[in-house]
């Protein structure tokens, strides 16, 4: 069955400090598919990134980047030179092709930026 | 581009009566989904639809939920008889194809049942 866990429940850390969101998912399907969301204070979910499992390379954008290995299932997330504004909480989701048209969420990771 | 359109936004009434929660996809989009958000449940998957068709409908909690989608830009969610418990986020979204796409959320329909 597959599944994400996102063990930090809740992180502050002060401005301008990196800080790295963990994902660790479970599958049997060599083929799937991993995302990043970001829900702020106002409520909506927003998309930052979808990987496929072929692809290992770590992505940058910006302050944002993602460092996906397929060893550990993990794909974690790190803000660099944070700030308030990445203040929200940050899903993680896995969804495997072929299976079901499933997106599985984790539970999230509530991100306090402090000033 | 439009969004996922999602109304109404807030949404207050009282137990027992029927609530209809609305969902204008991304122009294009071949499949869609219905979520509820709760603090206690996190995010969970109610029912998505692909090409207006139902595929998969067991997060549906029971009878009193129901889901449709006449056409290609609409669908709706609706509670009848509402309880306190259904109290919760909504959220529709949207994926070009089914599966493995990406899904783009609309701004969710708070729901407060009294």
């Amino acid at each position: 069955a597959q599944k994400v866990t996102q063990a930090q429940t809740e992180i502050s850390v002060v401005e301008k400090e990196d800080v790295t969101l963990d994902c660790v998912y479970e599958t049997r399907d060599t083929t799937y598919y991993l995302f990043w969301y970001k829900q702020p204070p106002s409520g909506e979910l927003v998309f930052l990134i979808r990987r496929n499992s072929f692809d290992e390379q770590n992505e940058i954008s910006g302050r944002y980047s993602w460092n996906f290995q397929k060893s550990t299932s993990s794909f974690n997330f790190t803000i660099t030179a944070s700030q308030v504004v990445d203040s929200a909480v940050y899903f993680c989701a896995l969804s495997e092709a072929g299976r079901d048209d499933k997106i599985i969420f984790g539970k999230g990771t509530r991100l306090h930026i402090l000033p | 581009d439009a969004g996922v359109i999602q109304s109404p936004r807030h949404e207050v009434t009282e137990m027992g009566q029927e609530v209809t929660l609305r969902c204008k996809p991304i122009s294009g989009h071949n499949s869609l989904f219905w979520y509820r958000q709760t603090m206690m449940r996190g995010l969970e998957l109610l029912i998505y639809f692909n090409n207006n068709v139902p595929i998969d409908d067991s997060g549906m909690p029971e009878d009193r939920f129901s889901a449709k989608m006449p056409n290609a830009s609409f669908s709706t969610l609706k509670i009848q008889p509402s309880e306190p418990r259904d109290s919760a986020v909504y959220f529709c979204a949207s994926s070009r194809k089914q599966g493995t796409d990406t899904q783009y959320f609309g701004p969710g329909t708070r729901l407060t049942v009294l």
